[in-house]
C-alpha cells in the first residue's frame, strides 16, 4: 500500500528527496496521518517526522532544522526532504502510515551520502 | 527527554520456549507504547499498540503487559517464525511530540 521512491546515492551537503506513494487512494479521502521513519544500516529505527490530514506536521527535534515533509493529495503522494545531508543520514527510510503507531509500512529505499 | 531501554539487547531460545522482552522508560509514559517485529532485510511489523491491544491477524502467543515505566512484550510458545528483532516503541501525546525507538532486541 505504500513505496518509497527517489535517488538511492546523494552527495554531501545536497538535499534528499524522497516520494511515499500511497495506493490505496487514503491521502485524497480525508483524515490521515503520515510518517517518515529511518535506520541507519545494522542500526535502530529512528522517528522523522509526521504528516497530520491538516496538512501541519510535527518533527523530530534533532532533525527540525533539516527536514521537511509535504503531500500532493492529487498524486496520492507525501514527500520528505532532509537538506545538508552527511555520511549520518545514511540510512534505510521508511514511510509509514500512522500518528503514535505504524501500520502499514512501505517496504523501505536505501539512500547512500557518498561522493 | 524519554529514553527507552530494552533488555536483553540479544537473546537465544529453542523452539517452544516462553520468551519475555523487556522495555523500560526513563519517565512515566503511561501505556503509551508499542511493539514491531523486524525481519532482517524487511520493515517491521506492528505487534502490539497501546501496551497490550494485538494487531489484527498478529498470532495469540504475542502479548504485551505493563505500565508507567515498564514493558514487556512476552511470546508464549516460540516459533521458528519468530526469530527477528524486536522494538519497543514510544509516543509522547502532548506537544512538542515526539516519538522513541528503544536500542531493539535480537531473538535468535
Amino acid at each position: 500500500q505504500l513505496q518509497e521512491s527517489g535517488p538511492g546515492l546523494v552527495k554531501p551537503s545536497e538535499t534528499l528527496s524522497l516520494t511515499c506513494t500511497v495506493s490505496n487512494g487514503s491521502i485524497s479521502g480525508g483524515r490521515y496521518y503520515y510518517t517518515w521513519i529511518r535506520q541507519p544500516p545494522g542500526k535502530g529505527l529512528e522517528w522523522i517526522g509526521t504528516l497530520y490530514y491538516s496538512g501541519s506536521t510535527s518533527y523530530n527535534p534533532s532533525l527540525r532544522s533539516r527536514i521537511a515533509i509535504s503531500v500532493d493529495t492529487s498524486k496520492n503522494q507525501f514527500s520528505l526532504n532532509l537538506t545538508s545531508v552527511t555520511a549520518a543520514d545514511t540510512a534505510v527510510y521508511f514511510c509509514a502510515e500512522g500518528l503514535n503507531f505504524f501500520d502499514p509500512w512501505g517496504q523501505g529505499i536505501l539512500v547512500t551520502v557518498s561522493s | 527527554d524519554i529514553q527507552m531501554t530494552q533488555s536483553p539487547s540479544s537473546l537465544s531460545a529453542s523452539v517452544g520456549d516462553r520468551v519475555t522482552i523487556t522495555c523500560r522508560a526513563n519517565h512515566d509514559i503511561s501505556t503509551y507504547l508499542s511493539w514491531y517485529q523486524q525481519k532482517p532485510g524487511k520493515a517491521p511489523k506492528l505487534l502490539i499498540f497501546d501496551t497490550s491491544n494485538s494487531q489484527t491477524g498478529v498470532p495469540s502467543r504475542f502479548s504485551g503487559t505493563g505500565s508507567v515505566t515498564h514493558f514487556t512484550l512476552t511470546i508464549s510458545s516460540l516459533q521458528p517464525e519468530d526469530v527477528a528483532t524486536y522494538y519497543c516503541q514510544h509516543y509522547d501525546i502532548l506537544p512538542p511530540r515526539k516519538l522513541t525507538f528503544g536500542q531493539g532486541t535480537r531473538l535468535e
